[in-house]
């Protein structure tokens, strides 16, 4: 299985400022990651499929960078909405495998 | 709209069974690959399962940690996705959501259903 690992498992920012989650695969997976926002009590949201593709919909402000084992998820100005966990996925094969998670707190 | 609603949770102790259920609307259900992903309280997310649409065989494929016990089965003619939980541990308390592929080359789960919460305990 290929195991999905999210640095930090937790961050503290204020509103405004710039955040980069990285997510590291145990082995090459190309471009075929993807990462979620989840809130308390709610079902994942899809943010970026394919390491860099935004989906429709989700701000500008969100983007996702790299290929091969090296991914990173950034949000240029945090807002209010942004605080809550973050989650990559990689769909290079089966089982499914997620990242144990982000959680962007406010400072 | 895509729609998806999962139901069928509930208590349930260790060594029982339970089954879900996924009502699913707003896209061509038959086609779709689907998946169960799971969270336990406080957790992370965790893939249990996928099953292929009938033209793709309708194969199946599952977690380690449910391989054996949980089967994934469809009703394309009820729109309907289904998980047979049996052999229960604590470790499967969790709440399960149904997604589907999303059938492009780069996988995603891009819809979701709100959530069942499954609880096992005594």
């Amino acid at each position: 299985d290929i195991q999905m690992t999210q640095s930090p498992s937790s961050l503290s920012a204020s509103v405004g400022d710039r955040v980069t989650i990285t997510c590291r695969a145990s082995q090459g997976i190309s471009s075929y990651l993807n990462w979620y926002q989840q809130k308390p009590g709610k079902a994942p949201k899809l943010l970026i499929y394919a390491a860099s593709s935004l989906q429709s919909g989700v701000p500008s402000r969100f983007s996702g960078g790299g290929s091969g084992a090296d991914f990173t998820l950034t949000i240029s100005r945090l807002q209010p909405e942004d605080f809550a966990t973050y989650y990559c996925q990689q769909s290079y094969n089966t089982p499914r495998t997620f990242g144990q998670g982000t959680k962007l707190e406010i400072k | 709209e895509v729609h998806l609603v999962e139901s069928g949770g509930g208590l349930v102790e260790p060594g029982g069974s339970l089954r879900l259920s996924c009502a699913a609307s707003g896209f061509t259900f038959g086609n779709a690959w689907m998946s169960w992903v799971r969270q336990a309280p406080g957790k992370g997310l965790e893939w249990v399962g996928r099953i292929k649409s009938k033209t793709d065989g309708e194969t199946t494929d599952y977690a380690v940690p449910v391989k054996g016990r949980f089967t994934i089965s469809r009703d394309d003619s009820r729109d309907t996705l289904y998980l047979q939980m049996s052999s229960l541990k604590t470790e499967d308390t969790a709440v399960y959501y149904c997604t589907p592929d999303s059938g492009s080359y780069y996988d995603y789960f891009q819809y979701w259903g709100q959530g069942t919460l499954v609880t096992v305990s005594s």
